[in-house]
């Protein structure tokens, strides 16, 4: 079964920081889509991203966050400069066209030191 | 009016009842209500959804009650099994966006 791959599972940085977290949606998907957990806290949404580029983004997604689609195959969350309130999960999940399920990866887990 | 409410926040339930797990939203914009299912260290993985347009659907032991006047749905999980103990999310968008919006979870253990 197809499935959304996340690299790392698990990152520790220091405060100030720039983390990169990448994902490789289903490959014939066409909406991607970025959303964290803090520990024992909801799920929020981050951002959606369409036709390269984003088509919503949440009050969360600030100009310390951006996205990115480089080659056709990876999607990519970068944070410049990371904060202590970063730390958190990170999932990534992908849909295809005309389709109304989200497929999630297993997440990158941040931890800002 | 984005939230969405999630109760109970754990539930143990005896293997082979039944599980309930309740959620109720505020934004009537809102066309498409997803519960996910997650086991520790996974991803959330979509177990059932459902459309305004119906008040409940069934896929094997999972099925889902809608009520549109009360802005609420429910998932419930007949002959529950230990293989079912995980977290249980409800959420709820547009269908137009997906951008989902998370009830808090539920955390169900099935005791054998």
């Amino acid at each position: 079964e197809p499935e959304v791959t996340q690299t790392p599972s698990h990152q520790v940085t220091q405060m100030g920081q720039e983390v990169i977290l990448r994902c490789v949606p289903i490959s014939n998907h066409l909406y991607f889509y970025w959303y964290r957990q803090i520990l024992g806290q909801k799920v929020e949404f981050l951002v959606s991203f369409y036709n390269n580029e984003i088509s919503e983004k949440s009050e969360i997604f600030d100009d310390q966050f951006s996205v990115e689609r480089p080659d056709g195959s990876n999607f990519t969350l970068k944070i410049r400069s990371t904060k202590l309130e970063d730390s958190a999960m990170y999932f990534c999940a992908s849909r295809g066209q005309g389709a109304n399920v989200l497929t999630f990866g297993a997440g990158s887990r941040l931890t800002v030191l | 009016q984005q939230q969405v409410k999630q109760s109970p926040q754990s539930l143990i339930v005896q293997k082979g009842g039944i599980s309930i797990i309740n959620c109720a939203y505020e934004n009537t914009a809102f066309d498409y209500f997803p519960w996910y299912q997650q086991f520790p260290g996974k991803g959330p993985a979509l177990l059932i959804a459902i459309r305004p347009d119906v008040s409940e659907k069934k896929e094997g032991r999972f099925t889902i009650s809608f009520n549109k006047s009360a802005k609420q749905f429910s998932l419930h999980i007949m002959d529950s099994q230990p293989g079912d103990s995980a977290t249980y999310f409800c959420a709820a968008s547009k269908a137009s966006n997906y951008q989902l919006i998370w009830g808090a979870g539920t955390k169900l253990i099935i005791k054998p």
